[in-house]
């Protein structure tokens, strides 16, 4: 199974960050464990954004939930994420991840900035 | 939102034995709070060593194991190497909702 979070780099504040995991190498919809966004400011720890399981049920942090959705396209083999009104403070690498099985994105670093 | 608690940093000799601990706000760690450990090296992404508790796949060196203890979770290091020094990270689930430790970075020396 490999994991590819796909993007872009550059979000301007008060924009909508948007990023895409593609799932090769097996269903997305195979799993009855879920599938994660994580995300990590420079020199910081880890932060959960949210997950979701292709059942339909997804969770988000509280802290970013009034910003986030979490959505999958199964015809793609494919799942996203959604982050609006960003600031500097979004600035991290994000991972997409299904974590039971250690199936990790190599990350992608999104820079908010205008 | 529960906080998660790890010691901020943890150094171990070659060869040794260290017990990385994850507690939480909301009381006890139990396994219903589905514990994850990962291990994290600089650049690279984490790695899964231990789900629910004290699961482990394959490819997680036997020298790392996962248990419940004294109302925490636990990350036990047996024989440590050099290559473990490592940022590791607990995971805990509160109904679904998932919070990470904020990480011990643990030094072999």
């Amino acid at each position: 199974l490999q994991l590819q979070e796909s993007g872009p780099g550059l979000v301007k504040p008060s924009e909508t960050l948007s990023l895409t995991c593609t799932v090769s190498g097996g269903s997305i919809t195979s799993s009855s464990y879920y599938w994660g966004w994580i995300r990590q400011p420079p020199g910081k720890g880890l932060e959960w954004i949210g997950s979701m399981f292709y059942s339909g049920n997804t969770y988000y942090n509280p802290s970013l939930k009034s910003r986030v959705t979490i959505s999958v396209d199964t015809s793609k083999n494919q799942f996203s994420l959604h982050l609006t009104s960003v600031t500097a403070a979004d600035t991290a690498v994000y991972y997409c991840a299904r974590p039971f099985d250690d199936n990790w994105g190599q990350g992608t670093l999104v820079t908010v900035s205008s | 939102q529960a906080v998660v608690t790890q010691e901020p940093s943890l150094t171990v000799s070659p060869g040794g034995t260290v017990t990385l601990t994850c507690g939480s706000s909301t009381g006890a760690v139990t396994s219903g709070h589905y514990p994850y450990w990962f291990q994290q090296k600089p650049g690279q992404a984490p790695r899964t060593l231990i789900y629910e508790a004290t699961k482990k796949h394959s490819w997680t060196p036997a020298r790392f194991s996962g248990s419940l203890l004294g109302g925490q979770a636990a990350l036990t290091l047996s024989g440590a190497q050099p290559e473990d020094e490592a940022e590791y990270y607990c995971l805990l689930s509160y109904s679904g909702v998932r919070v990470f430790g904020g990480g011990t970075k643990l030094t072999v020396l």
